[in-house]
C-alpha cells in the first residue's frame, strides 16, 4: 500500500542554518506530494505541495522538489528562522483517493 | 481561502461522559471531511471519512459506536466520542476535501485537545 517515511527528529538547529528533512515515498501511479507543518497546540497547515514529477513546491522559503526516479520529496530551507520550529509532515494523496497518509512528522527545533 | 474551524480547542471531561467536537467550513461546502486523531509524538491516524448525507467510512480498528461521526450538512461535521475514558485521550483534528484542479487540497480544523479524567 501507499506509504510515507521520514526521517525521525527531533532536529535542532541554530538560526539561519540550512534545513533538510528527507521524506521518501512508496505509492502505485503518481501520486500528488505534500508538506504540512504544524505548530504547537495547533492543527495543520498546508505549506507546499507538488503533483507530477519535477515540479518543485515553495513557500516561505522552504522548497521540495518531487523525484520520481528516488521517490524522494525532501523539504529544503536555506536559512531557517526561530518561528519555523514545528513539526513537519510529509504527505501523499493518491489519485483516486482523497485519503491523505502521512509521514510520523519530524520536530523542528530552531535555536535563536 | 477556504477555512475550516474546529471547536472546541480544549475539553475536559470526566470518564464515561460523552464529548461532541464540531468542524465547519466557513466559505465553503465540504462533501468530504476527515478525522484525524494525533497520539504524542506520532503522526496523524485517520479515524473515518465523512461524507454528507451518508453513513461514515471508518478505517480499521475504529471503533464506530464510540466514534460517532454526523455529516448532516455540506458545512459541518460532528465527532461525539462516547462513554470517554482516559484512553480516549488525545488531539483529535478534522480536514475537508477542496477539489481543485491539479489534485486534491485539504484544509484542516486548528485541533481539539481532548483529556478525560
Amino acid at each position: 500500500g501507499n506509504s510515507v517515511t521520514q526521517m525521525e527528529g527531533p532536529v535542532t538547529l541554530s538560526e539561519e542554518a540550512f534545513l533538510t528533512i528527507n521524506c521518501t515515498y512508496t505509492a502505485t501511479g503518481y501520486p500528488s506530494l505534500f508538506w504540512y507543518v504544524q505548530y504547537p497546540g495547533e492543527g495543520l497547515q498546508l505549506l507546499l505541495k507538488a503533483t507530477k514529477a519535477d515540479d518543485k513546491g515553495s513557500n516561505k522559503g522552504f522548497e521540495a522538489t518531487y523525484r520520481k526516479e528516488t521517490t524522494s520529496f525532501h523539504l529544503e530551507k536555506g536559512s531557517v528562522q526561530v518561528s519555523d520550529s514545528a513539526v513537519y509532515f510529509c504527505a501523499l494523496n493518491q489519485g483516486g483517493s482523497e485519503k491523505l497518509v502521512f509521514g510520523k512528522g519530524t520536530k523542528l527545533t530552531v535555536n535563536p | 481561502g477556504a477555512v475550516v474551524s474546529q471547536h472546541p480547542s480544549r475539553v475536559i471531561c470526566k470518564s464515561g461522559t460523552s464529548v461532541k467536537i464540531e468542524c465547519r467550513s466557513l466559505d465553503f461546502q465540504a462533501t468530504t471531511m476527515f478525522w484525524y486523531r494525533q497520539f504524542p509524538k506520532k503522526s496523524l491516524m485517520l479515524m473515518a471519512t465523512s461524507n454528507e448525507g451518508s453513513k461514515a467510512t471508518y478505517e480499521q480498528g475504529v471503533e464506530k459506536d464510540k466514534f460517532l461521526i454526523n455529516h448532516a450538512s455540506l458545512t459541518l461535521s460532528t465527532l461525539t466520542v462516547t462513554s470517554a475514558h482516559p484512553e480516549d485521550s488525545s488531539f483529535y483534528i478534522c480536514s475537508a476535501s477542496l477539489s481543485v484542479t491539479g489534485g486534491y487540497g485539504y484544509t484542516f480544523g486548528s485541533g481539539t485537545r481532548l483529556t478525560v479524567v
